[in-house]
């Protein structure tokens, strides 16, 4: 069954620090990767994604993810974590093709930045 | 471009009582999803809907909840009869129609809680 796995559901990192967020997926087939973020009682924007070519996706706010099929991972990153980076962060893996709405969410990060 | 709309942002409702739940798709969209997001989960997909057609029910419980997506208005999430369990964040996703790999753009989501 598809699914996806994000292992640490809790990340506090010290501003200007470097970040990782790790995610690991289940799928049978080329997966579509989605990271997106949420603040407190908001909805989900998106920051970034892959869908083929370059493995190594850049996206908004300075994150990047790259895409290691050999290790069923899509992994976030940031070199330099700013305060208003604290939010939660899901990791999503969708079908190939067509419109990507039906997705499988991980569970979640959520991040703390210490001053 | 105005995003996805969803109302209400915050609703309560009494045990055995019904939740209706609007999603306005971006302008040009004609694809809707629904998710949920029980606190401290991450997002499930509920149902997936064109105009006027259910493409895909798969995650939505078998009774007191359905959907629609009329040729003309809002989509409508229904839950009938609500109970303690139904608490929780309920987001709408669209995207448009004819647009090969193309991402879901969420709503703010509805917050609903059963008192």
């Amino acid at each position: 069954a598809q699914s996806v796995t994000q292992p640490d559901i809790h990340i506090t990192v010290s501003e200007g620090a470097s970040l990782e967020l790790r995610c690991n997926y289940s799928y049978g087939a080329t997966p579509y990767l989605f990271w997106y973020v949420q603040s407190p009682g908001q909805g989900l924007q998106l920051l970034l994604k892959y869908f083929s070519g370059d493995t190594l996706v850049q996206g908004i706010k300075g994150f990047e993810a790259e895409f290691k099929r050999s290790q069923s991972s899509f992994n976030l990153r940031k070199p330099s974590v700013h305060w208003s980076d604290a939010a939660e962060y899901f990791c999503a893996v969708g079908s190939g093709g067509g419109s990507q709405g039906n997705l499988i969410f991980g569970k979640g990060t959520k991040l703390s930045v210490k001053p | 471009n105005a995003g996805v709309m969803q109302n209400p942002r915050h609703l309560v409702r009494r045990r055995g009582q019904e939740a209706r739940l609007r999603c306005s798709p971006m302008k040009g969209h004609s694809h809707v999803y629904w998710y949920r997001q029980l606190p401290e989960e991450g997002l499930k997909f509920m149902v997936y809907l064109q105009k006027e057609n259910i493409i895909d029910e798969s995650g939505m419980p078998k009774e007191r909840f359905s959907a629609e997506f009329p040729k003309e208005g809002p989509s409508i999430l229904r839950i009938q009869q609500v109970v303690r369990g139904d608490s929780a964040a309920y987001f709408c996703a669209s995207s448009p129609l004819g647009q090969v790999n193309t991402e879901a753009f969420f709503g703010q989501g509805t917050r609903l809680t059963v008192v």
